[in-house]
């Protein structure tokens, strides 16, 4: 079936550095997108969303970018710092059904 | 994690045992979800319920019930069905099955050995 996928599984960064962590979608029919962290033996923790009419949304620190031309959405995080260590889970929904998440890249932060 | 509460943390078991993890939310949501989530691997739906006495089957419902007798409590049951129990299980829930964004539990982990 279709799926949500991440082009990397791990990327490391200094502090301060921003970071880009990307994110490959297969259903064109998705219409809302979310960025979820999540730390070590904790739940994932809501980050931020767009929905498909959008290309682009800002919040704290964050930025969602979605091309739904090449099916690609990326989290960009400003000034990365050390307690932005985690993993880091996109999803994809279409309306009226559940989320499907991609396996996740780790981003850990070096100071 | 708001509040949806999930427990036990930890939870052991020995194989051949059916065992119920706990998930209890008093968000007023109307869904709520199960995860499977297994090293470095993303969640995947186990089960998930709209309303009180209704639920679905997810992507990996085999070895796994569930329950939805109150609004506010949605219990996984792990049974000896299921071939690789061991994994860390997120409960999650949402105002509605329209509504996009799921809050989720602290998670339970549970290993048989």
């Amino acid at each position: 079936g279709e799926s949500v996928g991440l082009h990397l599984p791990t990327l490391s960064v200094q502090e301060g550095d921003n970071s880009i962590i990307n994110c490959a979608y297969s259903n064109s029919a998705s219409d809302y997108f979310i960025w979820y962290k999540q730390e070590s033996g904790k739940g994932p923790q809501f980050i931020i969303d767009i929905r498909s009419n959008m290309d682009k949304r800002q919040g704290q620190r964050v930025t969602v970018l979605l091309n739904k031309t090449v099916k690609h959405l990326s989290l960009q995080i400003a000034a990365t710092q050390p307690g932005d260590s985690a993993v880091y889970f996109c999803a994809e929904n279409q309306a009226g059904t559940a989320l499907i998440f991609g396996k996740g890249t780790t981003l850990s932060v070096s100071s | 994690d708001g509040g949806i509460t999930q427990s036990p943390k930890y939870l052991f078991r020995k194989e051949g045992q059916n065992v119920t993890l706990s998930c209890e939310q008093n968000l007023n949501h109307d869904a709520m979800y199960w995860y499977r989530q297994d090293p470095g691997q993303g969640l995947r739906l186990i089960y998930y319920s709209q309303i009180v006495n209704d639920f679905q089957k997810g992507d990996i419902a085999e070895g796994y019930s569930v329950s939805r007798e109150k609004k506010e409590s949605f219990p996984l049951t792990v049974t000896s069905a299921q071939k690789n129990p061991t994994a860390f299980y997120l409960c999650a829930t949402a105002s509605g099955i329209s509504s996009y964004e799921q809050y989720f539990g602290p998670g339970t982990r549970l290993t048989v050995t």
